[in-house]
This record gives structure tokens, C-alpha cells and sequence, in this order.
């Protein structure tokens, strides 16, 4: 069964660094997301991709994130400059287009900001 | 805004005793509802989904929500558990129109004792 997949696992970064966290959706979906879920609180949208442009992001998404997708097949989520705020899981959802609306999510990237 | 609440934070039930998580939404209109388990170190897995139809949704690993308009809500139940359900769970609502961004409640871990 095809599934998301993120790398890293886990990715260990000093503050102020750049950190790119990577995801390879299902091959034939055309919607992308990154989501984040700080320890102990829920999971957060942070943005949303389709046709090669953002389509929304939320209040979290400031200028110190970018999203790419540099090929066919990976969708990249950029940090700037890392705060350690920003330590938390992000997770990666594809979904097809249509009126399923499924989203299948990765199995996340631990961000831990030193 | 959508928002969606799990009003248990954790639930201990025993093996083989029934479950019911609970779910409420704020939306303006009908919801697309979702739940997804997180078993540790796990992405988020779809159990099942609601959209329109029948209000009883059966999932996967003989999981069933019901959609309940008059109070807003979308219980998650399991007549008997098993210790492999020990897992986090997340409600997550959606917008109808598209593929718009889940929001998801803070999550219920179920623990499971013999």
C-alpha cells in the first residue's frame, strides 16, 4: 500500500540554524500539507500545497518557513532560522484531488532546537 | 472558526470492555469528521471518516463513529478493546469544498490493562 514517507526521524539543530525536513507523498496526489504538533498539544496546520504554489497557510507559517517542491516526487518544508519553538514533530499529509478528501500522513520528523 | 474538542485526556480501559471516545466540533455547517490513531513513534493512521450518508461510520479495527448533529459531536466506539488499541486518538475536522486544512482536537491516549 503506498504511504508517506519523512526524513529525518529525527533531526537534532542548534538555534539559528537552517533545517529542511523532507517528504515523499503518494505518487499520484496533488495536495500536500505540513502539520506540527508541539509535545503535549494538538496537531496544527501549518500549510498547504497544490500546483506548484501555497493555497493556505496558517498564522504559524511566518517567513522563517518555506515549502518546496524541488521534484516530481519531494515536498520540503524549510526553517529559516530555527527557534526552540519550533521543537516539535511535523508531520507530512498527501491527498488526492477529488471529493475523498483523505489525507494520508507520514510518520513524522521529531525536531529537537538546541 | 472550526475547532473540535476531546474532553478526555486519557482513558484507561480494560481489555475486552468497551470504549467511547468523545468528540465535539464547532462548524457552521455539516463537517467533514475524521479520527486518527497515533500509536507511538507512528504517523497518524485514518480509522474512519465521515462525510455524508448513513451517521454511523464503520472504520478499521472494528472501529465506529457516529455523527450526531443535534449535539455537535462524533463519538468514537469499540465494543471490545484489545491491548494493541493502546494509542493515541485524534479528532479532526475539515471544511467541506475541498482539500482545506484538518483541525484536530488535543487527542485522547487510551491505555488498555489486562
Amino acid at each position: 500500500e503506498p504511504e508517506v514517507t519523512q526524513t529525518p526521524s529525527h533531526q537534532v539543530t542548534q538555534m539559528g540554524q537552517e533545517v529542511i525536513l523532507r517528504c515523499v507523498p503518494i505518487s499520484n496526489h496533488l495536495y500536500f500539507y505540513w502539520y506540527r504538533q508541539i509535545l503535549g498539544q494538538k496537531v496544527e496546520f501549518l500549510v498547504s500545497f497544490y500546483n506548484n504554489e501555497i493555497s493556505e497557510k496558517s498564522e504559524i507559517f511566518d517567513d522563517q518557513f518555506s515549502v518546496e517542491r524541488p521534484d516530481g516526487s519531494n515536498f520540503t518544508l524549510k526553517i529559516r532560522s530555527t527557534k526552540l519553538e519550533d521543537s516539535a514533530m511535523y508531520f507530512c499529509a498527501s491527498s488526492p484531488q477529488g471529493q475523498t478528501y483523505e489525507q494520508y500522513f507520514g510518520p513524522g520528523t521529531r525536531l529537537t532546537v538546541t | 472558526a472550526q475547532s473540535v474538542t476531546q474532553p478526555d485526556i486519557h482513558i484507561t480501559v480494560s481489555e475486552g470492555a468497551s470504549l467511547e471516545l468523545r468528540c465535539n466540533y464547532s462548524y457552521g455547517a455539516t463537517p467533514y469528521l475524521f479520527w486518527y490513531v497515533q500509536s507511538p513513534g507512528q504517523g497518524l493512521q485514518l480509522l474512519l471518516k465521515y462525510f455524508s450518508g448513513d451517521t454511523l461510520v464503520q472504520g478499521i479495527k472494528g472501529f465506529e463513529a457516529e455523527f450526531k448533529r443535534s449535539q455537535s459531536s462524533f463519538n468514537l466506539r469499540k465494543p471490545s478493546v484489545h491491548w494493541s488499541d493502546a494509542a493515541e486518538y485524534f479528532c479532526a475536522v475539515g471544511a467541506r469544498g475541498g482539500n482545506t486544512p484538518l483541525v484536530f482536537g488535543k487527542g485522547t491516549r487510551l491505555s488498555v490493562i489486562a
